[in-house]
Order: structure tokens, then C-alpha cells, then sequence
């Protein structure tokens, strides 16, 4: 069974520009979330999408934004990108929604590099 | 600020040794994961613990919640070379009336042949 996918593994942009990242989850999860994994800041949870719909959202400016689409696929958007934006950014799938009880299968994730 | 701290940040061992790695908060969780992160890859989970007291054994690894859902460790028996990695702890709690999910610190562990 193949694992979460990422694309692409590499981006990069200069500042201003904007990205697009894009996470298909293993077949049968419908829960999708993403992560940012900056030197320095640690793992910290950006978006959570759950059949569509966005669940919880992390400290982050309104510039990152996404979606999931019909397929449970899902895309981040980062808008206006900053040189802090330099990070991994990881996306992982669940069978069931939520946190704490579940098993969060991670893709490789996208380096992103803003020049 | 950081509600998961970890220790140490890095630890270098010989193979065959012993270490434990410590997950420390001044909040309770509802539960407690940990996971392994390898270069050029994601997270994966090792464990799930939710009970306070709870100990949970993965053939050379031990894993412990402590008993106030605020502390967790992870020893090691006879570390290995493939027990080389980034470890993660995170948890699920409610803060400020929000549902959050929060990693760790991580350390990060090298095991020399």
C-alpha cells in the first residue's frame, strides 16, 4: 500500500512569490494535516483538513492557507513567502480525525527554500 | 514558549549503552506519542501512551507517562546504530479553549558502531 505522497520534494522561490505544495494521503484516510519543520522552531502544526473541511489551525498568518479536495488530497498554499518560510514542510494522513489517539502516517515532505 | 521541552537536546553513545530521554511540561495531556524521524524522511510513531503511570515496552524500547499526564521518557537498552535518529514527543491537549497538538524539542541521537 503506497504511503502519503509529497510534491514536489524540493521548491524554490524568492521572496514576494508565492507556493504551492500538494499531499496525497494514503487511500482510505480522510483526515490530511501539515507541519512546518524550521531549524530552530521545531515541528509545529500548520493546517488540519478532515473530509473537505478545515478543522484547526495553527499559529500561522492567514498567508498560509489550503485545501482538501473531493479525493482527500490536499494542498498548501504560502502566499507573499518570507525568508522565515525556509522550512520541511511535512503533511500527514489518519484513518480517523483528530489527535492524540490516532496514528499519523507522515509523507517525506517539500523543501521549501525562499531566496 | 514551548509547553514540551526535551533532554538532552544531543546525545552521542556507543553502541551496546543505555540512555533515556526525557519529555518534560508544566501541562497535562490527554496522551503522549512518540516518534523516530530519520534524515530525508518523516516522523514515524513508535508509541502511544494515555494513562498516567503507564509504561509500555517495544522490544529495547521503554516508554513511560508519568503519573500527572505531564512527563514522559523513552530509555533505550543496548542502543544500536539503527536506533540513530531524530526522537519527537508530542501530545494532544486543550489550552485557551483550543484543541492543540504539540511536538516536542526533539533530540537527537547518534549511536556509533
Amino acid at each position: 500500500e503506497a504511503g502519503v505522497t509529497q510534491s514536489p520534494t524540493h521548491l524554490i522561490k524568492t521572496r514576494g512569490q508565492q507556493a504551492t505544495l500538494r499531499c496525497s494521503p494514503i487511500s482510505g484516510h480522510t483526515s490530511v494535516y501539515w507541519y512546518q519543520q524550521a531549524l530552530g522552531l521545531g515541528l509545529q502544526f500548520l493546517l488540519w483538513y478532515d473530509e473537505g473541511e478545515e478543522r484547526n489551525r495553527g499559529n500561522f498568518p492567514p498567508r498560509f492557507s489550503g485545501r482538501q479536495f473531493p479525493n482527500y488530497s490536499s494542498e498548501l498554499n504560502v502566499n507573499a513567502l518570507e525568508l522565515e518560510d525556509s522550512a520541511l514542510y511535512l503533511c500527514a494522513s489518519s484513518l480517523l480525525a483528530g489527535w492524540g489517539y490516532n496514528e499519523q502516517f507522515f509523507g517525506p515532505g517539500t523543501r521549501l527554500t525562499v531566496l | 514558549t514551548q509547553l514540551l521541552e526535551q533532554s538532552p537536546q544531543f546525545l552521542s553513545i556507543q553502541e551496546g549503552e543505555n540512555l533515556t530521554v526525557y519529555c518534560n511540561s508544566s501541562s497535562v495531556f490527554s496522551s503522549l506519542q512518540w516518534y523516530r524521524q530519520e534524515p530525508g524522511e518523516g516522523p514515524v510513531l513508535l508509541v502511544t501512551v494515555v494513562t498516567g503511570g503507564e509504561v509500555k515496552k517495544l522490544k529495547r524500547l521503554t516508554f513511560q507517562f508519568g503519573d500527572a499526564r505531564k512527563d514522559s521518557s523513552l530509555h533505550i537498552t543496548a542502543a544500536q546504530t539503527g536506533d540513530t535518529g531524530l526522537y519527537l514527543c508530542a501530545g494532544a491537549l486543550i489550552t485557551s479553549g483550543t484543541y492543540k497538538y504539540i511536538f516536542g524539542t526533539g533530540t537527537r541521537l547518534k549511536v556509533l558502531a
